[in-house]
Protein backbone atom coordinates (compact mmCIF):
# COMPACT_ATOMS: atom_id res chain seq x y z
CA UNK A 1 0.00 0.00 0.00
CA UNK A 2 1.92 3.30 -0.89
CA UNK A 3 1.86 5.84 1.08
CA UNK A 4 1.52 9.46 -0.08
CA UNK A 5 4.02 10.26 -2.76
CA UNK A 6 5.37 13.49 -3.79
CA UNK A 7 7.27 14.89 -6.65
CA UNK A 8 9.99 16.80 -7.32
CA UNK A 9 11.86 15.80 -4.31
CA UNK A 10 14.22 18.61 -4.94
CA UNK A 11 14.47 21.65 -7.29
CA UNK A 12 15.84 24.92 -7.39
CA UNK A 13 14.39 28.04 -9.26
CA UNK A 14 14.90 31.90 -9.38
CA UNK A 15 13.43 34.49 -8.45
CA UNK A 16 9.64 35.35 -10.03
CA UNK A 17 9.90 31.76 -11.79
CA UNK A 18 7.10 29.87 -11.15
CA UNK A 19 6.63 26.38 -9.45
CA UNK A 20 4.82 23.15 -9.18
CA UNK A 21 4.73 20.32 -7.00
CA UNK A 22 2.62 17.01 -7.23
CA UNK A 23 1.46 14.88 -4.42
CA UNK A 24 -0.66 11.30 -4.74
CA UNK A 25 -2.83 10.89 -1.60
CA UNK A 26 -1.85 7.60 0.50
CA UNK A 27 -4.53 5.28 -1.31
CA UNK A 28 -8.25 5.57 0.39
CA UNK A 29 -7.87 9.47 1.34
CA UNK A 30 -9.78 11.98 -0.83
CA UNK A 31 -8.21 15.02 1.13
CA UNK A 32 -5.32 17.02 0.78
CA UNK A 33 -3.29 19.45 2.55
CA UNK A 34 -0.27 21.36 1.70
CA UNK A 35 1.78 22.93 4.43
CA UNK A 36 4.83 24.78 3.85
CA UNK A 37 8.14 23.79 6.39
CA UNK A 38 11.34 26.93 6.56
CA UNK A 39 14.22 25.54 7.64
CA UNK A 40 14.18 25.21 11.70
CA UNK A 41 10.19 25.78 12.30
CA UNK A 42 6.82 23.68 12.28
CA UNK A 43 4.49 23.17 9.46
CA UNK A 44 2.54 25.76 8.42
CA UNK A 45 -0.82 25.15 6.68
CA UNK A 46 -1.69 26.72 3.45
CA UNK A 47 -4.97 25.18 2.31
CA UNK A 48 -6.76 21.87 1.88
CA UNK A 49 -8.52 20.41 -0.81
CA UNK A 50 -11.33 17.90 -1.21
CA UNK A 51 -13.93 17.09 -4.07
CA UNK A 52 -11.68 19.17 -6.52
CA UNK A 53 -12.53 22.58 -4.69
CA UNK A 54 -10.11 24.41 -1.77
CA UNK A 55 -12.18 24.15 1.44
CA UNK A 56 -9.74 25.34 4.19
CA UNK A 57 -6.82 27.82 3.57
CA UNK A 58 -4.12 29.37 5.55
CA UNK A 59 -2.48 32.88 5.79
CA UNK A 60 -1.00 32.62 2.26
CA UNK A 61 -1.03 35.27 -0.54
CA UNK A 62 -2.76 34.17 -3.71
CA UNK A 63 0.69 33.45 -5.36
CA UNK A 64 0.32 30.40 -4.12
CA UNK A 65 -2.47 28.35 -5.54
CA UNK A 66 -3.66 24.59 -5.68
CA UNK A 67 -5.70 21.84 -8.23
CA UNK A 68 -7.18 18.70 -7.28
CA UNK A 69 -7.97 16.10 -9.49
CA UNK A 70 -10.82 13.42 -9.84
CA UNK A 71 -8.14 10.92 -9.27
CA UNK A 72 -7.30 12.75 -5.50
CA UNK A 73 -3.99 13.61 -6.90
CA UNK A 74 -3.12 17.19 -5.80
CA UNK A 75 -1.08 19.92 -7.22
CA UNK A 76 0.82 22.94 -5.59
CA UNK A 77 1.82 26.05 -7.60
CA UNK A 78 3.91 28.87 -6.47
CA UNK A 79 3.81 31.98 -8.85
CA UNK A 80 6.51 34.81 -8.81
CA UNK A 81 9.02 32.76 -6.44
CA UNK A 82 10.61 34.78 -3.36
CA UNK A 83 13.80 34.02 -1.32
CA UNK A 84 11.29 33.23 1.40
CA UNK A 85 9.42 30.74 -0.53
CA UNK A 86 12.49 28.34 0.02
CA UNK A 87 11.35 25.59 2.57
CA UNK A 88 9.99 22.10 2.52
CA UNK A 89 6.75 21.32 0.97
CA UNK A 90 4.91 18.58 2.79
CA UNK A 91 1.48 16.78 1.08
CA UNK A 92 -0.66 15.25 4.06
CA UNK A 93 -3.83 13.17 2.93
CA UNK A 94 -6.59 11.92 4.95
CA UNK A 95 -9.97 10.06 4.14
CA UNK A 96 -13.01 12.52 4.40
CA UNK A 97 -15.33 11.33 7.58
CA UNK A 98 -12.54 11.67 10.07
CA UNK A 99 -12.10 15.87 10.23
CA UNK A 100 -12.61 15.36 13.99
CA UNK A 101 -10.18 12.89 15.24
CA UNK A 102 -7.96 11.97 12.06
CA UNK A 103 -4.32 12.36 11.84
CA UNK A 104 -2.93 13.63 8.54
CA UNK A 105 -0.63 10.85 6.75
CA UNK A 106 2.60 13.09 5.30
CA UNK A 107 4.55 12.95 2.22
CA UNK A 108 8.52 13.02 2.15
CA UNK A 109 8.42 16.30 0.94
CA UNK A 110 9.61 18.73 -2.08
CA UNK A 111 12.56 20.54 -0.89
CA UNK A 112 12.50 24.10 -2.78
CA UNK A 113 15.50 26.58 -2.64
CA UNK A 114 15.13 29.76 -4.29
CA UNK A 115 18.32 31.64 -5.29
CA UNK B 1 -7.07 30.82 17.26
CA UNK B 2 -5.13 27.95 18.60
CA UNK B 3 -1.90 28.14 19.18
CA UNK B 4 1.03 25.65 20.06
CA UNK B 5 4.06 26.03 22.01
CA UNK B 6 6.98 23.52 22.35
CA UNK B 7 9.50 24.90 25.26
CA UNK B 8 12.91 24.11 24.21
CA UNK B 9 14.10 24.17 20.69
CA UNK B 10 16.83 21.48 21.38
CA UNK B 11 16.55 18.78 24.21
CA UNK B 12 19.87 16.82 24.80
CA UNK B 13 19.48 13.13 26.58
CA UNK B 14 21.43 10.12 27.52
CA UNK B 15 21.06 6.99 25.79
CA UNK B 16 18.44 4.81 28.97
CA UNK B 17 17.40 8.49 30.15
CA UNK B 18 14.13 9.90 30.55
CA UNK B 19 12.85 11.78 27.28
CA UNK B 20 10.19 14.82 28.26
CA UNK B 21 9.49 16.92 25.64
CA UNK B 22 6.94 19.77 26.52
CA UNK B 23 4.29 20.75 24.63
CA UNK B 24 0.83 23.60 25.95
CA UNK B 25 -1.31 24.64 23.62
CA UNK B 26 -4.24 26.97 23.47
CA UNK B 27 -7.79 26.42 22.19
CA UNK B 28 -11.04 27.94 22.69
CA UNK B 29 -12.98 23.95 22.30
CA UNK B 30 -11.38 21.06 23.69
CA UNK B 31 -8.85 20.44 21.30
CA UNK B 32 -7.49 17.07 19.81
CA UNK B 33 -3.80 16.81 20.26
CA UNK B 34 -1.37 15.01 18.44
CA UNK B 35 2.21 14.62 18.46
CA UNK B 36 4.71 13.70 15.25
CA UNK B 37 8.33 13.12 14.63
CA UNK B 38 10.14 13.69 11.63
CA UNK B 39 13.92 12.28 10.90
CA UNK B 40 16.11 14.04 8.73
CA UNK B 41 15.06 14.26 5.07
CA UNK B 42 11.59 13.01 5.81
CA UNK B 43 8.32 13.66 6.28
CA UNK B 44 6.25 13.64 9.50
CA UNK B 45 5.25 10.39 10.95
CA UNK B 46 2.44 10.43 13.59
CA UNK B 47 3.90 9.24 17.35
CA UNK B 48 -0.13 9.46 19.14
CA UNK B 49 -2.86 11.28 19.61
CA UNK B 50 -5.31 12.20 21.84
CA UNK B 51 -8.95 12.89 21.05
CA UNK B 52 -10.65 12.80 24.11
CA UNK B 53 -10.98 9.18 25.31
CA UNK B 54 -8.43 8.32 27.69
CA UNK B 55 -6.13 10.83 28.92
CA UNK B 56 -3.14 8.57 29.09
CA UNK B 57 -2.03 8.04 25.60
CA UNK B 58 0.31 5.31 24.01
CA UNK B 59 2.31 5.59 20.58
CA UNK B 60 4.71 3.67 19.04
CA UNK B 61 8.63 3.04 19.94
CA UNK B 62 7.23 3.06 24.04
CA UNK B 63 6.11 6.93 23.36
CA UNK B 64 3.10 8.38 25.75
CA UNK B 65 1.73 11.65 26.41
CA UNK B 66 -0.83 12.89 28.88
CA UNK B 67 -3.63 15.33 28.17
CA UNK B 68 -3.94 18.13 31.70
CA UNK B 69 -6.81 20.14 30.80
CA UNK B 70 -5.98 22.37 33.86
CA UNK B 71 -2.50 22.90 32.43
CA UNK B 72 -3.69 22.61 29.07
CA UNK B 73 -0.39 20.57 28.25
CA UNK B 74 -0.13 17.51 26.39
CA UNK B 75 4.07 16.42 27.14
CA UNK B 76 5.58 13.62 25.48
CA UNK B 77 7.85 10.95 27.61
CA UNK B 78 9.45 7.93 27.06
CA UNK B 79 11.35 5.95 30.05
CA UNK B 80 14.50 5.23 28.20
CA UNK B 81 15.45 7.03 25.19
CA UNK B 82 17.39 5.07 22.21
CA UNK B 83 19.99 6.23 19.73
CA UNK B 84 17.21 6.15 17.31
CA UNK B 85 15.17 8.73 18.84
CA UNK B 86 17.03 11.44 17.55
CA UNK B 87 14.54 13.40 15.83
CA UNK B 88 12.34 16.94 15.46
CA UNK B 89 9.36 16.31 17.46
CA UNK B 90 6.68 18.48 16.83
CA UNK B 91 3.34 19.10 18.63
CA UNK B 92 -0.04 20.14 16.65
CA UNK B 93 -3.65 20.76 18.11
CA UNK B 94 -6.50 20.73 15.86
CA UNK B 95 -10.00 21.64 16.58
CA UNK B 96 -13.00 19.56 16.26
CA UNK B 97 -14.96 21.75 13.69
CA UNK B 98 -11.56 22.57 11.93
CA UNK B 99 -9.47 21.27 9.07
CA UNK B 100 -6.03 22.14 9.51
CA UNK B 101 -3.73 21.41 11.98
CA UNK B 102 -1.54 23.70 13.71
CA UNK B 103 2.25 23.09 14.57
CA UNK B 104 4.33 23.88 17.27
CA UNK B 105 7.97 24.93 16.38
CA UNK B 106 9.27 21.53 17.20
CA UNK B 107 11.77 20.35 19.48
CA UNK B 108 15.36 18.38 18.32
CA UNK B 109 15.97 15.59 20.43
CA UNK B 110 19.44 14.81 21.02
CA UNK B 111 20.87 11.23 22.57
CA UNK B 112 24.17 11.58 23.47
CA UNK B 113 25.98 7.45 23.94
Amino acid sequence: DAGVTQSPTHLIKTRGQQVTLRCSPKSGHDTVSWYQQALGQGPQFIFQYYEEEERQRGNFPDRFSGHQFPNYSSELNVNALLLGDSALYLCASSPSGTENTGELFFGEGSRLTVL
Amino acid sequence: AQSVTQLGSHVSVSEGALVLLRCNYSSSVPPYLFWYVQYPNQGLQLLLKYTSAATLVKGINGFEAEFKKSETSFHLTKPSAHMSDAAEYFCAVRDPYGQNFVFGPGTRLSVLP
